[in-house]
């Protein structure tokens, strides 16, 4: 099946300081990457859509200055959380997806982002 | 704009017993596509199954099976001989047909007992 690594796992970071979260598609060419937010006990939020040398788009509410996306290849998208604060401490999770019948959307396992 | 309804917070079932998961969904579009992704307690969302609006069978696969009643706009994911280690979250989710994003519903939580 599709795999979708991430990278790190697991993140601490001080206030004020950026963090960049890595989203890889390892056995698949993925045209579209998502990144979502997810609360505890809570649904997946989705934030952005990004395809493959263009620009992200952005769920309302988003704060596109924030929360930078690039998607520079077909295997490799990034987060940067941008001068975190609590606030934005959450579990960050990408998704890929292919080209293909049922054009699933395959995720990785998640980025815990703990900001003190 | 789509909507999931996924109306048991928590779910109950005995090893090897059959559960059903209820969904429900909201659309205006003819042509959409229907998921069911199980998350454990680690976190990753894994892909179950998939149902386009257009098949005509219910989808299989392995222990899951997806009774899709295109009719009463349901999508209720039925698991056959549960293990414990389908313990988990899960979580039904839509797609517009020609679009990639996934609109979710708030999930239903499974415990199995032995």
């Amino acid at each position: 099946g599709a795999v979708v690594s991430q990278h790190p796992s697991r993140v601490i970071c001080k206030s004020g300081t950026s963090v960049k979260i890595e989203c890889r598609s390892l056995d698949f060419q993925a045209t579209t990457m998502f990144w979502y937010r997810q609360f505890p006990k809570q649904s997946l939020m989705l934030m952005a859509t990004s395809n493959e040398g263009s620009k992200a788009t952005y769920e309302q509410g988003v704060e596109k200055d924030k929360f930078l996306i690039n998607h520079a290849s077909l295997t490799l998208s990034t987060l940067t959380v941008t001068s975190a604060h609590p606030e934005d401490s959450s579990f960050y999770i990408c998704s890929a997806m292919g080209q293909g019948a049922s054009d699933t959307q395959y995720f990785g396992p998640g980025t815990r982002l703990t900001v003190l | 704009a789509q909507k999931i309804t996924q109306t048991q917070p928590g779910m109950f079932v005995q090893e090897k017993e059959a559960v059903t998961l209820d969904c429900t969904y909201d659309t205006s579009d003819q042509s959409y596509g229907l998921f069911w992704y199980k998350q454990p307690s680690s976190g990753e969302m894994i892909f179950l199954i998939y149902q386009g609006s257009y098949d005509e069978q219910n989808a299989t696969e392995g222990r899951y099976s997806l009774n899709f009643q295109k009719a009463r706009k349901s999508a209720n994911l039925v698991i056959s001989a549960s293990q414990l280690g389908d313990s988990a979250m899960y979580f039904c989710a839509i797609r517009r047909g020609g679009y990639s994003t996934l609109t979710f519903g708030k999930g239903t939580m499974l415990l199995v007992s032995p």
